[in-house]
């Protein structure tokens, strides 16, 4: 029952630098989606992906990329990270349409200085 | 375009009174809505959803909402709180219009403080 997995949970970054968030669902979910959590803010969608090949942007994409290439895996890249990007990040997976269940990550804390 | 306005930042009640957490909403169709709870540097865990079925909405931990649509509301409710129930509650929109994709707006978040 690994469900949704993330990696790194924790991450400093320099100002510049690029790195990536790695998400795995085992759930065979065609949703998934990443999202940044800042204080006060709620979760706001960064990414998201109906299926393998097929990706889009959320509402918060400037920064970041990524790319679907096969239905389990969804990494998220910086790539050069500012420190307005310091924020926690949450993968999420679910089966297609509205009002089916979303399942979230643990999360990972990332730290831009 | 769909919104969520969760009316309290913060909410702070006693061991064993009841908690209320209120959450309205705006969506162009039939939404469907959910409350997540995180607690501390923890993911998110799903305490109930609604999506068009009996308003009165039972979740996990004896959370339960109802959905009120002449009020765009869907409050959250638990008779008696725990210490165990402090933590950060979002309220979910959905917008079931969507053919494809399954897009959340997140309210801003609850804090519930549970005081001994």
């Amino acid at each position: 029952n690994a469900g949704v997995t993330q990696t790194p949970k924790f991450q400093v970054l320099k100002t510049g630098q690029s790195m990536t968030l790695q998400c795995a669902q085992d759930m065979n979910h065609e949703y998934m989606s990443w999202y940044r959590q800042d204080p006060g803010m709620g979760l706001r969608l960064i990414h998201y992906s109906v299926g393998a090949g097929i990706t889009d942007q959320g509402e918060v994409p400037n920064g970041y990329n990524v790319s679907r290439s096969t239905t389990e895996d969804f990494p998220l890249r910086l790539l050069s990270a500012a420190p307005s990007q310091t924020s926690v990040y949450f993968c999420a997976s679910s089966f297609q349409g509205s009002g089916n269940t979303i399942y979230f990550g643990e999360g990972s804390w990332l730290t831009v200085v | 375009a769909q919104s969520v306005t969760q009316l309290d930042s913060h909410v702070s009640v006693s061991e064993g009174t009841p908690v209320l957490l209120r959450c309205n909403y705006s969506s162009s169709y039939s939404p469907s809505l959910f409350w997540y709870v995180q607690h501390p540097n923890k993911g998110l865990q799903l305490l109930l959803k609604y999506t068009s079925a009996a308003t009165l909405v039972k979740g996990i931990n004896g959370f339960e909402a109802e959905f009120k649509k002449s009020e765009t509301s869907f409050h959250l409710t638990k008779p008696s709180a725990h210490m165990s129930d402090a933590a950060e509650y979002f309220c979910v929109v959905s917008d079931r219009s969507m053919e494809y994709g399954n897009k959340l707006v997140f309210g801003a978040g609850t804090i519930l403080r549970v005081k001994s």
